[in-house]
């Protein structure tokens, strides 16, 4: 039950895109299409962004996509706002009713 | 309006033990998978225990596992956690978090709490 791999820190420039990896193994993020993507804004709950690699819930903006690649999963946000300026943290079923969360990625707009 | 809304929580010395609840609203809460997941001060989210809709099955991260116990009672729309054994590691804000609903597999957890804090320290 490792933790997945983030970077600790993402920067960009308003309206520039930014994008996170999350590297997993073969029994979680390169097994399953059950990888989910979370903001995280201080002091507040976690907040879905991106599941199953790709699917954005409703009211999540179309600037946020999921795509993955072999273990690795990634986050891309275009056209960063500031209010993009969180903490990400990626998700993977593990199977056996197991899940495992990222080390976290600090996002910040210049 | 979909609704999660965890209580319970405080300081407790180690070896303590401590019960969260976690009530529900806006929602079948019978149909749908829960989760709680913790995060310590300064750190990342960590996956804690998930408990089946009806309750039959429960899983723990090997952290909490023998020490924690997961159930829910559908007639009362509450999750609880029972936390034994308590460390100082644990000391955490704990949420809880809805899985999918019942037939479906999303991997993904949708709604959350404000969340708890545990503090266990003497």
């Amino acid at each position: 039950q490792s933790a997945l791999t983030q970077p600790p820190s993402a920067s960009g420039s308003p309206g520039q895109s930014v994008t996170i990896s999350c590297t997993g193994t073969s029994s979680d993020v390169g097994r399953y299409n059950y990888v989910s993507w979370y903001q995280q804004h201080p002091g507040k709950a976690p907040k879905l962004m991106i599941s199953e690699v790709i699917k954005r819930p409703s009211g999540v903006p179309d600037r946020f996509s999921g795509s993955k690649s072999g273990n690795t999963a990634s986050l891309t946000v275009s056209g960063l706002q500031a209010e993009d300026e969180a903490d990400y943290y990626c998700s993977s079923y593990a199977g056996s009713n197991f899940y495992v969360f990222g080390t976290g990625t600090t996002v910040t707009v210049l | 309006e979909v609704q999660l809304v965890e209580s319970g929580g405080g300081l407790v010395q180690p070896g303590g033990s401590l019960r969260l609840s976690c009530a529900v609203s806006g929602f079948t809460f019978s149909r749908y998978s829960m989760n709680w997941v913790r995060q310590r001060p300064g750190e990342g989210l960590v996956w804690v225990s998930r408990i089946e809709s009806d309750g039959a099955i429960t899983t723990y991260a090997d952290s909490v596992k023998g020490r924690f116990t997961t159930s829910r009672d559908n007639a009362k729309d509450t999750l609880y956690l029972q936390m034994n054994g308590l460390r100082a590691d644990d000391t955490a804000i704990y949420y809880c978090a809805r899985g999918p609903m019942v037939g479906t597999s999303t991997g993904a957890f949708d709604v959350w709490g404000q969340g708890a804090m545990v503090t266990v320290s003497s």
